[in-house]
């Protein structure tokens, strides 16, 4: 059974700085990892896709990268700025078709950026 | 374009009262769709899915119910309420491939007193 563990579950940082956080899965038969930013009360808001025979993706500030055989993947925020506080939540879709393109995801990181 | 609707955007339902969550996909044919439910200090998970009228698949076994009355909509039932029914519920939508990326709505606030 794929789990999806993300940490830290909480960041706080001072604007300006450049943050990682971090995204561990136990089953390495995955067909993509997907990142996702969640503002509270609010839907989600995909960031970068990543499939499974790409190491990274790349999106303005953003930096996704996956090591599937270790199980991890990171996401990178450069130069972090107070919009950017909200949930990062970290999601992997299995490899098999019946299983209806099942996103499973992890309990996310939620990050404040102080000005 | 495609847009995604959901509503009510926030509910506040009695134990043992019926629900009923709507959700509308726009400027798209033939979307798979999904649901969703975050429950407090859980993550993310698949409720149902369809890939046509009529055409349902359920995830977690539980009181709800889930139809697709048309093609760009998707309904989330339930007869009876449960507190542990209260949480965030999401639909989303994609194309082609149930593997291809999804696209999430706003999101409806279910508080089951």
């Amino acid at each position: 059974k794929q789990e999806v563990t993300q940490i830290p579950a909480a960041l706080s940082v001072p604007e300006g700085e450049n943050l990682v956080l971090n995204c561990s899965f136990t089953d390495s038969a995955i067909y993509n990892l997907q990142w996702f930013r969640q503002d509270p009360g609010k839907g989600l808001t995909s960031l970068l896709l990543i499939q499974s025979s790409q190491r990274e993706q790349t999106s303005g500030r953003l930096n996704a990268s996956l090591d599937k055989s270790s199980g991890r993947s990171t996401l990178y925020i450069a130069a972090s700025q107070p919009g950017d506080s909200a949930t990062y939540l970290c999601a992997v879709r299995g490899l098999f078709y019946n299983q209806g393109g099942k996103l499973i995801f992890g309990q996310g990181t939620e990050l404040s950026v102080k000005p | 374009s495609q847009t995604i609707h959901q509503w009510p955007a926030t509910l506040v339902q009695p134990v043992g009262s019926p629900l009923s969550l709507e959700c509308t996909v726009e400027g798209t044919s033939n979307p798979n769709l999904y649901w969703y439910r975050q429950a407090a200090g859980r993550g993310l998970q698949l409720l149902f899915y369809s890939v046509g009228i009529g055409q349902i698949s359920s995830e977690v076994p539980q009181n709800l119910s889930a139809s697709r009355p048309q093609d760009r909509q998707f309904i989330l039932s339930s007869k009876k309420l449960l507190l542990s029914d209260s949480g965030f519920y999401l639909c989303a939508w994609s194309v082609g491939s149930l593997m291809d990326q999804q696209y999430f709505g706003p999101g409806t606030r279910l508080t089951v007193t």
